[in-house]
């Protein structure tokens, strides 16, 4: 089982939509939780941090279940510069910083 | 967040050689990573470099193909040694920040031939 298990898209969604990307962890040790975008040939950037009482960013809302280990990412009102990769991002902490990357899920918004 | 630069941007090397990455940070940082991200994958950690110790190794990299090193708190190499066509990936910098967050450098993105 991978340690941390995303929706494989790719999603393809008109201009305006909401939608909603999905992921699971493997670790219940996990400390921090986070969202990063990576467009084509660009490094990862982050998106947000993932809180457990659930946080917004404008049109992105993440929220966590640490009981099912559970995140999730939903995008509202979706626009043609959301088109990117979106990983999912878990730190297990206990030492070092140490992330380990979901495998992505693909946006594509289309006009 | 820290500016972060990676030199070379890209390159294309025969096999059998090694290629040495730089990454330059504009401030201090403490703790600096190296990932690889193969074609189509997401990224893997190859090891954490902290400044005066050896670099932690992850599970399936060693330092005599993947040698680190850390001079100071602003600047850290990564070497890929005696290469092969399986070694063409792109290779990431990061730096870690407040909160457990963490901000990457653009990237080298090597093909072996």
């Amino acid at each position: 089982r991978k340690e941390v298990e995303q929706d494989p898209g790719p999603f393809n969604v008109p201009e305006g939509a909401t939608v909603a990307f999905n992921c699971t962890y493997s670790n219940s040790a996990s400390q921090s939780f986070f969202w990063y975008r990576q467009d084509c040939r660009k490094e990862p950037k982050l998106l947000m941090s993932v809180y457990s009482s659930g946080n917004e960013d404008g049109r992105f809302t993440a929220q966590l279940n640490r009981a099912s280990q559970y995140i999730s990412l939903l995008i509202r009102d979706s626009k043609l510069s959301d088109s990117a990769t979106y990983l999912c991002v878990v730190n297990l902490s206990g030492g070092y910083n140490k992330l380990i990357f979901g495998a992505g899920t693909r946006l594509a918004v289309h006009p | 967040s820290a500016v972060i630069s990676q030199k070379p941007s890209r390159d294309i090397c025969q096999r059998g050689t090694s290629l040495t990455i730089q990454c330059q940070v504009d401030s201090q940082v403490t703790m600096m990573f190296w990932y690889r991200q193969q074609p189509g994958q997401s990224l893997t950690l190859i090891a954490t470099a902290n400044q005066g110790s050896e670099a932690t190794y992850e599970s399936g990299f060693v330092i005599d193909k993947f040698p680190i090193s850390r001079p100071n708190l602003t600047f850290s190499t990564l070497t890929v040694s005696n290469m092969s066509p399986e070694d063409s990936s792109i290779y990431l910098c990061s730096v870690d920040a407040s909160y457990n967050e963490q901000f990457f450098g653009p990237g080298t993105r090597l093909t072996v031939l």
